[in-house]
């Protein structure tokens, strides 16, 4: 595997399920952040982990809940979702912080909240 | 706070035909611009970037210059083909600190056919 994986592709979850999504990069970067993809809005930067700690949470709702236990694996935990949180989410990782990073994408699990 | 417009799509061409998908920004300081895109059931890709004004990126045939003077970012291609349908988006990287956040547009839709 190269670049930026994630599983699973698709995922089906009632209102009081839990679930995880998992990214995995395989660039050697130190950064991971976590994007909502909402139709007719702009891609939502939801949460940054440098070096497995947390520096950004972009005002998410708790039922969100990311994970990162190393620097290459990022989770987000999925508990009493929404429908409105039906959506695509993107991982992306990046080397460090500056704009001259470029950021990678992975190609995102469609979740939809029934 | 930071924003970035990009025209509505879809964008609807035939081979061969010229593309331009606008983009302008606002924001404090001196950002660094980009286009992404996104191919179907794809992440998104880094397509080109400028980090200061007047500079023109380039990549696959695809240009756009860092226009300060009008807050503007436009994606040209001379001549599209049926494997550039895809979504585009336009974002930037504010200066200072924080700037790995990527304030992104809605993204345009490109269809070609041919």
């Amino acid at each position: 595997e190269t670049g930026v994986t994630q599983t699973p592709r698709h995922l089906v979850m009632g209102m009081t399920n839990k679930k995880s999504l998992k990214c995995e990069q395989h660039l050697g970067h130190n950064a991971m952040y976590w994007y909502k993809q909402s139709a007719k809005k702009p891609l939502e930067l939801m949460f940054v982990y440098s070096l497995e700690e947390r520096v950004e949470n972009n005002s998410v709702p708790s039922r969100f809940s990311p994970e990162c236990p190393n620097s290459s694996h990022l989770f987000l935990h999925l508990h009493t979702l929404q429908p409105e949180d039906s959506a695509l989410y993107l991982c992306a990782s990046s080397q460090g912080f500056s704009p001259s990073y470029e950021q990678y994408f992975g190609p995102g699990t469609r979740l939809t909240v029934t | 706070g930071d924003s970035v417009t990009q025209m509505e799509g879809p964008v609807t061409l035939s081979e061969e035909a010229f593309l331009t998908i606008n983009c302008t920004y606002t924001a404090t300081g001196y950002p660094s611009l980009f286009w992404y895109v996104q191919y179907p059931g794809e992440g998104l890709q880094l397509l080109l970037k400028a980090t200061k004004a007047d500079d023109k990126g380039s990549n696959k045939g695809f240009e756009a210059t860092y226009r300060k003077e009008t807050t503007s970012f436009h994606l040209e291609k001379g001549s599209v083909q049926v494997s550039d349908s895809a979504v585009y988006f336009c974002a930037l990287s504010a200066s200072g600190a924080g700037s790995y956040q990527l304030t992104f547009g809605k993204g345009t839709k490109l269809s070609v056919i041919p």
